[in-house]
């Protein structure tokens, strides 16, 4: 099994560009989260997804961050516009139930300059 | 927002020490309580997951033991190793939220 897939591990960005992350999760479950981490607030859900469908998005820091899984095999994440506090490593996980074992992918390390 | 706290917030041993870690957690809607090893520059790994009150897991010289009445569970590392250096997540799964909120983690580093 390869895992949870992310892509890119490294994005460098200026201010103002649109920010896409990617991640496809271990085949077979059912539950995907994005989270982000950062110095001040360590590991910070941002959204999470249950059978494709969005079920808390409560973490996500404003309307510049939208995400979509529209299918079983891949999400997205994107920030439009990008701002410098966005910079952190963007981690996504997936599992078979809500309460199981998360599995992390090797994250997404996001410098806007 | 649920307060999920770890101490302390680092620890410095030398190989060989044991050594132990809290994490504090809401006693009310406790569904799971879980363990990740984080290693700098990868991404966490899953230690342990518990449920039940009084629960105690294992994994090689890595235990942990869970209190959800009191809202407390400690990690144990018997005979600590350098490779043993990295942080150690707790996370807590409330069962009302259905959601899994995060410490901030112990950060551990084990020196010869």
């Amino acid at each position: 099994d390869a895992g949870v897939i992310q892509s890119p591990r490294h994005e460098v960005t200026e201010m103002g560009q649109e920010v896409t992350l990617r991640c496809k999760p271990i085949s077979g479950h059912n539950s995907l989260f994005w989270y982000r981490q950062t110095m001040m607030r360590g590991l910070e859900l941002l959204i999470y997804f249950n059978n494709n469908v969005p079920i808390d998005d409560s973490g996500m820091p404003e309307d510049r961050f939208s995400a979509k899984m529209p299918n079983a095999s891949f999400s997205t994440l994107k920030i439009q516009p990008s701002e410098p506090r966005d910079s952190a490593v963007y981690f996504c996980a997936s599992t078979l139930g809500t309460s199981e074992t998360q599995y992390f992918g090797p994250g997404t390390r996001l410098l806007v300059l | 927002i649920l307060n999920v706290e770890q101490s302390p917030q680092s620890l410095h041993v030398q190989e060989g020490d044991s050594t132990n870690f809290t994490c504090s957690f809401p006693s009310s809607n406790f569904y799971a309580l879980h363990w990740y090893r984080w290693e700098t520059a990868k991404s966490p790994e899953a230690l342990f997951v518990m449920t039940l009150n009084g629960d105690e897991k294992k994994k090689g010289r890595i235990s942990a033991t869970l209190n959800t009445k009191e809202g407390y569970s400690y990690l144990y590392i018997k005979g600590s190793q350098p490779e043993d250096s990295a942080t150690y997540l707790c996370a807590f799964y409330d069962g009302t939220a259905s959601k899994l909120t995060f410490g901030t983690g112990t950060r551990l580093q084990v020196t010869l």
